[in-house]
């Protein structure tokens, strides 16, 4: 079945040091997103790539940055994680061929910092 | 700038009974609405939209919703609760270009 999958599900970091989470589809889908989520609050766009162009949101912290080397894979970098930057992290798909299509979302990876 | 408003943090219903989550939006021109379900760690799952034509969309698991343009609402409904539809659930918008604006989410509890 055509999917988002992300790895790994669960990841535990120490302060600072940096981690990469990351979210692969099958979907062939050429916008990719990355959503940060703290407990049940509504996900919060950190970013999202339309095919190669980086779209960054204003408030996303330089601590965050990505990458998307095809078509199929988007890594999240988190240089220098802090506290504050425990949460889930989601990645989500969607195709731009009509403004109505939905977002494809995969399980999350919930991060821990000790 | 496109908002979504869900007005009730929290909906408990008795199962069998139905259940309306609500959704308020502001968009400039015609919207593109979306509701999704979450369960406890895992990722957001898509339920239904509205794009365009009949104002009642039918989607996953019995979900139905009614786009209101003059009340600008997209409220979620199910005729019959079930337990396992204890979930958060979010409405969204689409902009005209990739971006989603999520609403702050509604925990809804059916109560055995």
């Amino acid at each position: 079945d055509a999917m988002v999958i992300q790895n790994p599900r669960y990841q535990v970091t120490q302060f600072g040091k940096p981690v990469t989470l990351s979210c692969s589809q099958t979907l062939n889908h050429n916008v990719m997103y990355w959503y940060q989520q703290k407990s049940s609050q509504a996900p919060k766009l950190l970013f999202h790539y339309y095919d190669k162009d980086f779209n960054n949101e204003a408030d996303t912290p330089d601590n965050f940055q990505s990458r998307r080397p095809n078509t199929s894979f988007c890594f999240l970098d988190i240089r220098s994680p802090g506290l504050g930057d425990a949460a889930m992290y989601l990645c989500a798909t969607s195709s731009i061929s009509g403004s109505g299509n939905e977002q494809f979302f995969g399980p999350g990876t919930r991060l821990t910092v000790l | 700038a496109q908002s979504v408003a869900q007005p009730e943090d929290q909906v408990k219903v008795a199962e069998g009974n139905p259940l309306t989550v609500k959704c308020t939006y502001s968009v400039s021109g015609n919207p593109y609405l979306f509701w999704y379900v979450q369960y406890p760690n895992r990722g957001l799952q898509f339920l239904l939209k509205y794009i365009t034509g009949d104002n009642l969309v039918k989607g996953s698991y019995g979900f139905e919703a009614e786009f209101n343009k003059s009340q600008t609402s997209f409220h979620l409904k199910k005729p019959s609760a079930l337990v396992s539809d204890s979930a958060l659930y979010f409405c969204a918008v689409r902009d005209y270009g990739q971006n989603f604006v999520f609403g702050p989410g509604t925990r809804l509890s059916v109560l055995p």
